[in-house]
């Protein structure tokens, strides 16, 4: 059973669409972030969010944490061919403590 | 930025064999690592916490003598898989937390390392 999951779980779109990843819970998260992976490499880190209710800017990439600290969004403005890739949640549920992974979101940006 | 190393970035092995896989952080100290596997087309899965100096914490279901973890220095911990079998043929990821974190990084970042692809024959 996955302690994050993530939907959708493929996404295909058209360069210059918006889409929207969502991450959610029934657990309270001390900190959440977002990753992006690119196949045959590790995860990078996009974001960090640690308040309810945060809202946090990346260029294109919008994050939020919701506000009870279960659940986070990822909103891609404009999707670029570049945006391709695996993305990930992963929530801590202690400070500074190890970091459990959703189910991933497969975006695939079509130029 | 941090850079975390692993080696090697690909093996093949015969079943029965073990196989040890090193995690190196390579410009900060690390007292904890973590080591996670991935499935095709699948999210990471937790194994385990390395600490160094002593023991690691292994996620539920994950066998610690099947999955040996050696975290003696700051830079290194190594995973070794032990009498290996093609159910064990996954992508394993290291990452490093830094000890002592710079302005601009957080205590809790965690650095992956470009991870360890094992076929097991």
């Amino acid at each position: 059973t996955q302690l994050l999951e993530q939907s959708p779980q493929f996404l295909s779109i058209q360069e210059g669409e918006n889409l929207t990843v969502y991450c959610n819970s029934s657990s309270v998260f001390s900190s959440l972030q977002w990753y992006r992976q690119e196949p045959g490499e590790g995860p990078v880190l996009l974001v960090t969010v640690v308040t309810g209710g945060e809202v946090k800017k990346l260029k294109r990439l919008t994050f939020q944490f919701g506000d009870a600290r279960k659940d986070s969004s990822l909103h891609i403005t404009a999707a670029q061919p570049g945006d391709t890739g695996l993305y990930l949640c992963a929530g801590a549920r202690d400070n500074f403590n190890k970091f459990y992974f959703g189910s991933g979101t497969k975006l695939n940006v079509k130029p | 930025g941090a850079v975390v190393s692993q080696h090697p970035s690909r093996v093949i092995c015969k079943s029965g064999t073990s196989v040890k896989i090193e995690c190196r952080s390579l410009d900060f100290q690390a007292t904890t690592m973590f080591w996670y596997r991935q499935f095709p087309k699948q999210s990471l899965m937790l194994m385990a916490t390395s600490n160094e100096g002593s023991k690691a914490t292994y996620e539920q279901g994950v066998e610690k003598d099947k999955f040996l973890i050696n975290h003696a220095s700051l830079t290194l911990s190594t995973l070794t898989v032990t009498s290996a079998h093609p159910e064990d043929s996954s992508f394993y990821i290291c990452s490093a937390r830094d000890q002592l974190p710079t302005s601009g990084r957080a205590l809790n970042e965690q650095f992956f390392g470009p991870g360890t692809r094992l076929t097991v024959l």
